[in-house]
């Protein structure tokens, strides 16, 4: 089957704009899970979703990232006012819930470049 | 802070040897110790992992071993072949959904 996938794969944008990610998880799972992943770096957790609620934002690293998940599958990354230090790679990743211990599932990432 | 320490950083092995990652947490919490595989390009896939109730665990070419005492683990991989080169992360969590990734180790496997 399908596997996660995220778009736009790569997205250049200038500092100060907006930018929006999009995730589609695997489906059927009802939690979704966005990491950024810095050059040389391992993911770095953002947010969690468990259905449409977040259940954990504690990664966001300020008010200028927000994201949602308004029918409990498909999950928009909002960034605004863009910094050059938000440059990374943004992953998806989504798991099915209810089950000890599951796999998470990555997507292949947008790579974001804010010149 | 990181959570989680990784190393080496970057290793060379020769085809049919071993490569070893070891990782080190402080978290005693953390009841998950999962390693994933990165190619150039993808996500991170899970290859292996381990819960602390046990102190090793083995599949396919693929060994974990894990020492709750000193809050350490590592991965083994046997018979190191071309196509494992690759970026290696260990993560842990307490449960499963808030993962703490290692910085990761790039494998080069030399024919």
């Amino acid at each position: 089957g399908a596997g996660v996938s995220q778009t736009p794969s790569n997205k250049v944008t200038e500092k100060g704009k907006y930018v929006e990610l999009r995730c589609d998880p695997i489906s059927g799972h009802t939690a979704l899970y966005w990491y950024r992943q810095s050059l040389g770096q391992g993911p770095e957790f953002l947010i969690y979703f468990q259905g449409t609620g977040a259940a954990d934002d504690s990664g966001l690293p300020n008010d200028r990232f927000f994201a949602v998940r308004p029918e409990g599958s498909v999950s928009t990354l909002k960034i605004q006012r863009t910094e050059r230090g938000d440059s990374a790679v943004y992953l998806c990743a989504s798991s099915q819930q209810g089950i000890s211990y599951n796999e998470q599932f990555f997507g292949p990432g947008t790579r974001l470049t804010v010149l | 802070q990181q959570q989680v320490k990784q190393s080496p950083q970057s290793l060379i092995v020769q085809k049919g040897g071993i490569s070893i990652i070891n990782c080190a947490y402080e978290n005693t919490a953390f009841d998950y110790f999962p390693w994933y595989q990165q190619f150039p390009g993808k996500g991170p896939a899970l290859l292996i992992a381990i819960r602390p109730d046990v102190s090793e665990k083995k599949e396919g070419r693929f060994t974990i071993s894990f020492n709750k005492s000193a809050k350490q683990f590592s991965l083994h991989i046997m018979d190191s072949q071309p196509g494992d080169s690759a970026t290696y992360f260990c993560a842990a969590s307490k449960g499963d959904y808030k993962l703490s990734f290692g910085a990761g180790t790039t494998v080069t496997v030399r024919a």
